[in-house]
């Protein structure tokens, strides 16, 4: 089954602990975007990825890096989390096509930074 | 910068009720234009899509949206909503050249009571 997972679904962290939020996707889409979703702010875009060993920032990239080593996978890296990063995370594919193609997303990780 | 604006942030209505959901973007080349769902504790879903042709495209679940473009204009619409609408509805917009990267509206929360 085609689809883009994310894991963990859930996840408690106190603040300074550095996590990984792991995205995966099995269609071998090129691009690859992280989203946080945050109530009355819609999907904000936090990194991007065009291709392999190619990546760009969106519009709320602070705190976060990613890394695209291999086409399949597309980790975000929260080196020292902050409270005000508590959110809800979606990692999203689209073949290479781009402008005829729909976002694959993932089911979600929601965060929650103490 | 292009924006995607969704001027309706909550949406209340009785089953049986139509729905029209706005969607204006502010870009002046050409657009690709998405409608995603979001089912409560869901990952987001395509609805629908313009690419080119008839302007008024019809999606899933009884969904259609009319493209047009003098308005920069992508409204939602379904003559008579059910409770399993409740849900949340991102329009998104990619810009034909460039890097294709979708930018998405705020989105808008749509509860309908049985």
């Amino acid at each position: 089954e085609a689809q883009v997972t994310q894991n963990p679904r859930y996840l408690i962290t106190v603040t300074g602990k550095k996590l990984t939020v792991t995205c995966s996707q099995n269609m071998n889409h090129e691009y690859m975007s992280w989203y946080r979703q945050d109530p009355g702010l819609g999907l904000r875009q936090i990194y991007y990825s065009m291709n392999v060993e190619v990546t760009d920032k969106g519009d709320v990239p602070e705190g976060y890096k990613v890394s695209r080593k291999e086409k399949r996978n597309f980790p975000l890296i929260l080196e020292s989390p902050s409270p005000n990063q508590t959110s809800l995370y979606f990692c999203a594919s689209r073949s290479g096509t781009g402008v005829y193609s729909p976002l694959h997303f993932g089911n979600g990780t929601r965060l929650t930074v103490t | 910068a292009q924006s995607v604006s969704q001027h309706n942030h909550h949406v209340i209505l009785s089953e049986a009720a139509s729905l029209e959901l706005g969607c204006n973007y502010s870009y002046g080349g050409t657009v690709n234009l998405f409608w995603y769902v979001q089912y409560p504790g869901q990952h987001l879903q395509l609805l629908l899509k313009y690419f080119s042709g008839d302007p008024l495209v019809k999606g899933i679940k009884g969904f259609e949206a009319e493209f047009i473009k003098s308005k920069f204009s992508f409204n939602l619409r379904k003559p008579s909503v059910q409770w399993s609408d409740t849900a949340e509805y991102f329009c998104a917009v990619n810009r034909e050249g460039g890097s294709y990267i979708p930018t998405f509206g705020r989105g808008t929360s749509l509860i309908v009571h049985p």
